[in-house]
């Protein structure tokens, strides 16, 4: 069935360091994929995405790698700051509608 | 850009009660606004598409009894969680995309909490 999951319920960084947050989606059909930040009490918010024909996508900060031949979706923030404590979302849409479903989400923790 | 805010943040109510949530597209025309639930600590998970000028459509599982979509304009998309019971409690987010999705994201409203006692 379709499904997006994470490998890392809940990661810890060090300040300044760099953190890595993946995702795998089981769906080939899915073309578009997104990651998302949920701080405590509010809705997600946008960070970046990534159409299927890109293998990776620079934004601020964040970084987003795709490896459609694994299935694999990755965010990377770059130097995390204590403002990145959230919990991150990917989520993959077929384009076939508007329907997105998401992954089940991981806390990124950081150590001061 | 892309502001999608929804009303109230936050709502407690007696059991039994209809609760209305608003959706609003602040700055864009949404002809296709979507609600989510999520529960403490799960991800999101979708409960309808509501569709401008026509039916919602409910995912499986999700009564559409229970759970009233009206989108009467390009901008505003209610929910209406009728005679609410304390297990409806949850925390109820919506999305909206400015343009066609896939080639912009869903933008999220920041969600209202909803107990009943």
């Amino acid at each position: 069935g379709e499904s997006v999951g994470l490998h890392l319920p809940t990661l810890s960084v060090q300040e300044g360091d760099n953190s890595i947050i993946n995702c795998a989606y089981s769906n080939s059909a899915s073309d578009y994929f997104i990651w998302y930040k949920q701080e405590s009490g509010k809705g997600p918010q946008f960070i970046i995405d990534i159409r299927s024909n890109m293998d990776k996508r620079q934004g601020q900060r964040v970084t987003v790698l795709l490896n459609k031949t694994v299935k694999h979706l990755s965010l990377q923030i770059a130097a995390t700051q204590p403002g990145d404590s959230a919990v991150y979302f990917c989520a993959e849409n077929m384009n076939r509608d508007d329907k997105i479903i998401f992954g089940k989400g991981t806390r990124l923790h950081i150590l001061p | 850009g892309a502001v999608v805010s929804q009303h109230p943040s936050r709502v407690i109510c007696k059991s039994g009660t209809s609760v209305k949530i608003e959706c609003r597209s602040l700055d864009f025309q949404a002809t296709t606004m979507f609600w989510y639930r999520q529960f403490p600590k799960k991800s999101l998970m979708l409960m309808a598409t509501s569709n401008e000028g026509s039916k919602a459509t409910y995912e499986q599982g999700v009564e559409k009894d229970k759970f009233l979509i009206n989108h009467a304009s390009l901008t505003l998309s209610t929910l209406t969680v009728t005679s609410a019971h304390p297990e409806d409690s949850s925390f109820y987010i919506c999305s909206a995309s400015p343009g066609q999705f896939g080639n912009q994201p869903q933008h999220f409203g920041d969600g209202t909490r909803l107990s009943i006692l």
